[in-house]
């Protein structure tokens, strides 16, 4: 089955530097990978997602890029924020009707002020 | 637009007591996720169901858990009897299935502490 590795398990920047969390997955077939953000106390959101037939995509500070020969993704943060502190998960899924998806081991980013 | 809401936000209770955890999935999508998150082992997906069917529950990690779901708008994870290493939080997910690969939103989870 598919299995997701992430890193690095924990990540501190200075505020306004940028943040890079990296993942690469072993099952050829999936196409579709989110990325969700975990506060304290709350379930994960979803803050960006991608699917196979793109090589990278861009939402405001954050940004995604997806290697399918090396089967390697990674998530982007530009100038953070203190409010950007969060355990965050990247995830890859398969077509199919019911959307499993297998979740990376999670990066607890931390932002210094 | 509401989204998933789980009950309780918290439990409590002594081992080899039963607990209910449940779940109402966002209106209209058709998949719904069980989850557990514990430190060690990160977040596992319990069980999913499609249609209101149980499609995968290879994560349930024993008979004492039993998930349902009677309706497209309600679900629950059951564990009887509960044990201390039961203690963590439980999360549910639904999406809307179709089309493919749509993203699951998830709920705020139930923090579960078994004595």
């Amino acid at each position: 089955g598919e299995n997701v590795e992430q890193h690095p398990s924990t990540l501190s920047v200075q505020e306004g530097d940028s943040a890079v969390i990296k993942c690469t997955y072993s099952d050829s077939a999936s196409n579709y990978f989110p990325w969700y953000k975990q506060e304290l106390g709350k379930g994960p959101q979803l803050i960006i997602d991608i699917r196979s037939n793109v090589g990278e995509k861009k939402d405001q500070r954050i940004a995604v890029t997806l290697n399918k020969t090396a089967k390697h993704f990674s998530l982007h943060i530009t100038e953070t924020q203190p409010e950007d502190s969060a355990v965050y998960f990247c995830a890859a899924s398969k077509h199919s009707s019911a959307s499993k998806i297998i979740f990376g081991s999670g990066t607890r980013l931390s932002i210094r002020p | 637009d509401a989204g998933v809401i789980q009950s309780p936000r918290h439990e409590v209770t002594e081992m080899g007591q039963e607990v209910t955890l449940r779940c109402k999935p966002i209106s209209g999508h058709n998949s719904l996720f069980w989850y557990r998150q514990t430190m060690m082992r990160g977040l596992e997906l319990l069980i999913y169901f499609n249609n209101n069917v149980p499609i995968d529950d290879s994560g349930m990690p024993e008979d004492r858990f039993s998930a349902k779901m009677p309706n497209a708008s309600f679900s629950t994870l059951k564990i009887q009897p509960s044990e201390p290493r039961d203690s963590a939080v439980y999360f549910c997910a639904s999406s809307p299935g179709q089309p493919n690969n749509q993203p699951q939103h998830f709920g705020d989870g139930t923090r579960l502490s078994i004595l």
